[in-house]
């Protein structure tokens, strides 16, 4: 069945490092692949795509990366601030489906 | 927020007795949907409208229904909440691009079976 794996585990870090989160999928064959930022009691918020044909993307201190052999996004946040403190969600989409799936989400803690 | 408005906010209801959600969105996007966020699971599909009573099942729509009688209004309906329908409840619509989705999220309905 299809899966989509985010670190279940806080990431915990220093304010002003660079903060790397991951989401690794399995049996899915993803056209687009979405990041997403949700804080405590509100909805999610779309935060960057990338399609499968791209390798990176940015914007402002934020990068995703996109491997279609290893199965897996990378999703930067750099010159972290405390601010930045919340649950990031990745999503997949096939082409066409116009139907997002989501992971599970990561914390990201950032300490000042 | 995409002009997406869902109602009640929190709601506390009695197992086996019925449960309708409101999602209302202003901007008149074609696709909408309802998903639910438990802790461990993350956001699971319930059901999505891709139009006026066009209606489909997600990944865990058993014990729900959907109707769609307007463009602006998806109604999610518990027939007969159990305790397993404790959950937060999120409304979204999408905004397709070039066969890609940009989904925006409603503030949510934190429902409580009792």
């Amino acid at each position: 069945s299809q899966k989509i794996e985010q670190n279940s585990e806080a990431l915990n870090i220093q304010e002003g490092k660079t903060a790397t989160l991951t989401c690794n999928y399995t049996n899915y064959s993803p056209a687009y692949l979405q990041w997403y930022r949700q804080d405590p009691g509100r909805g999610p918020v779309f935060l960057l795509l990338i399609r499968e044909n791209e390798k990176e993307k940015r914007k402002e201190r934020l990068k995703v990366t996109f491997d279609t052999t290893l199965k897996q996004s990378l999703f930067h946040i750099t010159a972290s601030q405390p601010a930045d403190s919340a649950t990031y969600l990745c999503a997949l989409e096939s082409g066409g489906s116009y139907i997002p799936t989501f992971g599970r989400g990561t914390s990201l803690i950032v300490h000042p | 927020d995409a002009g997406i408005t869902q109602s009640p906010r929190h709601k506390v209801t009695e197992t086996g007795t019925p449960v309708t959600l409101r999602c209302h969105q202003t901007e008149n996007h074609r696709y909408m949907y309802w998903y639910r966020q438990d802790p461990g699971h993350g956001l699971r599909l319930i059901h999505y409208s891709y139009g006026v009573k066009d209606t489909d099942k997600g990944e865990v729509s058993d014990g729900y229904s959907v109707s769609r009688s307007k463009t602006e209004d998806f109604l999610l309906t518990l027939e007969s909440a159990t305790s397993s329908q404790t959950s937060v409840y999120f409304c979204a619509i999408s905004i397709p691009g070039q066969m890609n989705t940009e989904a925006f999220f409603g503030q949510g309905t934190r429902l409580t079976v009792v």
